[in-house]
């Protein structure tokens, strides 16, 4: 597609069930981007897929929190036992590299959660 | 550890010039980059600093001292249309790209 695609746009869930987030990156981008965003806060990092290197887990906050990417396009995010603080917009976002050359990154409209 | 410190808000005026600045501390840093945030949508790119020095794209420009751990980004001829947050974000060396708080900028008439 023409840009990162998300879905649902809107989920609300019954606390202690578990979500499942999807991403569809732009075709061809290697580099995959899971951030949080909580109202009026900053973007909080979650996990980074790049090409078939094993992904940069270091900010899933708990257990409850894990992503796959498979065949190098597809993502989803889980998170098992949704407790109230998890109700955020979760992000995804790709690129076609990082570094010097081709730096930018594309968001999608986001996955807005709401546990109640 | 990694961390950006940037002003958590911001007023000026139609037509004014304003700064945002950004202080930096990553391992292994490869460039700041900026994004614009409107109320309720995804943020999008603005600019990218890899090497020292001014780059400027129409009203906006960002700035990069890699030796200071510092960077700005500078609005000119501020619209209405630029009330938005603002994020600067590193990369680091293993490709992550991390981003700071966020500065809410409110345009005035």
């Amino acid at each position: 597609g023409a840009g990162v695609s998300q879905s649902p746009s809107n989920k609300v869930t019954e606390k202690g069930k578990d979500v499942e987030l999807r991403c569809d990156p732009i075709s061809g981008h290697t580099a995959l981007y899971w951030y949080r965003q909580s109202l009026g806060q900053g973007l909080e990092f979650l996990i980074y897929f790049q090409g078939n290197s094993a992904p940069d887990k270091s900010g899933l906050p708990s257990d409850r929190f894990s992503a796959e990417r498979t065949g190098g396009s597809v993502s989803t995010l889980t998170i098992q036992r949704t407790q109230q603080e998890d109700s955020a917009v979760y992000l995804c976002a790709s690129s076609s590299s990082y570094g010097v050359s081709g730096n930018t990154i594309y968001f999608g409209e986001g996955s807005w959660l709401t546990v109640v | 550890g990694q961390s950006l410190e940037q002003p958590s808000e911001v007023t000026a005026v139609e037509g004014a010039i304003v700064q945002i600045n950004c202080t930096y501390q990553t391992s292994g840093f490869y460039g700041l980059s900026w994004y614009q945030q409107h109320d309720g949508g995804a943020p999008t790119f603005l600019s990218y600093n890899a090497l020292d020095g001014l780059e400027e794209t129409g009203r906006f420009s960002s700035f990069l001292s890699r030796s200071d751990s510092y960077g700005y980004l500078l609005l000119q001829e501020l619209q209405m249309k630029d009330s938005a947050s603002y994020f600067c974000a590193v990369y680091n060396q293993g490709g992550k790209l991390i981003f700071g708080q966020g500065t809410e900028l409110s345009v005035k008439p």
